[in-house]
């Protein structure tokens, strides 16, 4: 069965950081790029980024470039988002999502609970 | 990039059928065949229920159909049932690994 289970949400100030994780199982991890989208109170969801199977290649949405990073260690079937310089319109439930590596694959298949990042002093 | 729009809140009485519409721009919808539908129920996971347009993945009923024209998807559901109350989200592929969502729709089965 398939899982993916967010971690590391919480309360942080403005400005500060925080790392999330998600962890995979029931499918071969390095198979598949690996998504994090959020979803502020209220709000629809919104892509923030994308890490390919060998973690070789990350995308980001221009509202978190340069203050958010993605990676993955296939070893220990891990997503991670690292957030600095965080900011009170980055509140929001962040899921991660999985879609398969493959030309012409642009769908996510399978997505986490989410986790909560409440950017508040 | 900006959102797709969907209408706010759609409504049907069981039985019947409701579409749902998804307006983006030439950027996005209008050009790549990756438009994807997405259910969402309350403190639930967001579960997929139409790709590339217009395609079910295996356990998603028939009564969800996918449709697009130009700049604007359609989600359709019929026979609408009571567990179908959720709110639905498109979601277009916009180039360069990059990807849009809608604003959702809240469907409410009366």
């Amino acid at each position: 069965e398939v899982q993916l289970l967010e971690s590391g949400g919480g309360l942080v100030q403005p400005g500060g950081s925080l790392r999330l994780s998600c962890v995979a199982s029931g499918f071969t991890f390095s198979n598949y790029a690996m998504n994090w989208v959020r979803q502020a109170p209220g709000k629809g969801l919104e892509w923030v980024s994308t890490i390919s199977g060998s973690g070789g290649s990350t995308y980001y949405a221009d509202s978190v470039k340069g203050r958010f990073t993605i990676s993955r260690d296939n070893s220990k079937n891990t997503l991670y988002l690292q957030m600095i310089s965080l900011r009170a319109d980055d509140t929001a439930a962040y899921y991660c999502a999985k879609r398969r590596a493959a030309a012409g694959v642009y769908h996510f298949d399978y997505w986490g609970l989410g986790t909560l990042v409440t950017v508040s002093s | 990039q900006s959102a797709l729009t969907q209408p706010r809140s759609v409504s049907g009485s069981p039985g019947q059928s409701v579409t749902i519409s998804c307006t983006g721009t030439s950027s996005d919808v209008g050009t790549y065949e990756y438009v994807s539908w997405y259910q969402k129920h309350p403190g639930k996971a967001p579960k997929l229920m139409i790709y590339d347009v217009s395609q079910r993945p295996s356990g998603v009923p028939d009564r969800f159909s996918g449709s697009k024209s130009g700049n604007t998807a359609s989600l359709t559901i019929s026979g609408l049932q009571a567990e179908d109350e959720a709110d639905y989200y498109c979601c277009s592929y916009a180039g360069s690994y990059t990807w849009v969502f809608g604003g959702g729709t809240k469907l409410t089965v009366l």
